[in-house]
Formats: C-alpha cells, structure tokens, sequence
C-alpha cells in the first residue's frame, strides 16, 4: 500500500521566482492538504483539495496557489518567492467525507529560498 | 479560535522509562478529535494516536497511550518504555470536525532519549 509521495525532497529556489512542489495521496485517498512547517515551528495550514476544488484555506496569501487532478494527485504553487517562504512543505491525505479519519503525511519538500 | 498548547520544548528521557509529553488545547467546539505526531529529523509527520472529545475511555495503541481529560483540555501522551529510536519532536494536533478536516497543531516537543 503506497503511502503519500512528494516531489522534489529538495529545492533551491531564488528571490521572485516560482515554484511547483507535487503530492501523490496514499492509496485510496480522496482529499489532500498542504501545510508549511518554518524551522522550529509546528505545521501551519495553506489549503485542502478535495474533487478537484479548494475546499478550506488558511492565511497565506494568493501567491499560494494549487490543484488537484482527476487521479487525486495534487500541486502546489507559490510565486513571486520570499525568503520567509524557506520552510518544509508538507502533504497529507485523508479520506472524506470521514470525520474520524486521520490525515497521512508525505515526507515533505525542503524549500530553500536565496 | 482553535489553539494547542505545547509547554515544553524539550524533554529528556531515560532508556526503558516513561515520559509524558504534555498538551493543553481551547475549542468551544464539542465535537473535535485530537491527534499527536512523531516527526524524526527526517521530517515525515507520522501518526500516533487519536483520542475523538466523545471517546468514553483513553486510547491506546502500543506503547503509547493518552490521558485525555477533557474539563481540564489536557490531552497528554504518554511512552512507555523509552526507546532510543523515540528521539523525535512530537507534536499535539486537533481538527475540530464540523469544520473540516484540516488540523491545527502545537510548537512540538524535543524528545530525547539517554541510553
């Protein structure tokens, strides 16, 4: 049983430009969220995706933008890069819409801004 | 507003003994379900154990158990038997379920076990 997958494991990444980082749910998972996790910090929110629609968002800004495919799978995007954007991008899938189920995390995509 | 409060930042342990990791949470939700997570320097948050605010009794799943005590807004994780490989930050989490299924989570704890 395939857990969640992401791509790349690491990026470097200059002021202003853009990036995409990838998710592939765990088998059988329906709903995706992304979360940003600063260095020492817990994870904090960016959105969840669920039938090919952002669902819920938290406070982060339009440059954080994302998608969802017919096949579950999931991008997410941020432009115009800042440095406070250096962070551990995390996804989690879940089913929905089950209240008890627990969302399973990938791995995560360093993200180093220059 | 939804918030999880972790007061230590970094605990010690020794090998084969029982720590408790502490969490205190503010909903004004009934219904929520409360989480914790193991994330190891590699940085995957894995999952440990989910306590639901109707769940009759504490849960349990191996040798990690929860003391749920809900007028107090404690949800506290307890490791039995230490082991090395439990050295990790451990984080508290709660999804108030009406709301969505995305989780709001606390600063973490460093755990670190002596041999």
């Amino acid at each position: 049983d395939a857990g969640v997958t992401q791509s790349p494991t690491h990026l470097i990444k200059t002021r202003g430009q853009q990036v995409t980082l990838r998710c592939s749910p765990k088998s059988g998972h329906d709903t995706v969220s992304w979360y940003q996790q600063a260095l020492g910090q817990g994870p904090q929110f960016i959105f969840q995706y669920y039938e090919e629609e952002e669902r819920q968002r938290g406070n982060f800004p339009d440059r954080f933008s994302g998608h969802q495919f017919p096949n579950y799978s999931s991008e997410l995007n941020v432009n115009a890069l800042l440095l406070g954007d250096s962070a551990l991008y995390l996804c989690a899938s879940s089913l929905e819409p089950r209240r008890q189920e627990t969302q399973y995390f990938g791995p995560g995509t360093r993200l180093l801004v220059l | 507003a939804q918030k999880i409060t972790q007061t230590q930042p970094g605990m010690f342990v020794q090998e084969k003994e029982a720590v408790t990791l502490d969490c205190t949470y503010d909903t004004s939700d009934p219904s929520y379900g409360l989480f914790w997570y193991k994330q190891p320097s590699s940085g995957e948050m894995i999952f440990l154990i989910y306590q639901g605010s109707y769940d009759q009794q504490n849960a349990t799943e191996g040798r990690y158990s929860l003391n749920f005590q809900k007028a107090r807004k404690s949800a506290n994780l307890v490791i039995s038997a230490s082991q090395l490989g439990d050295s990790a930050m451990y984080f508290c989490a709660m999804r108030e379920t009406p709301r969505g299924q995305n989780f709001v989570f606390g600063p973490g704890t460093r755990l670190s076990v002596l041999p």
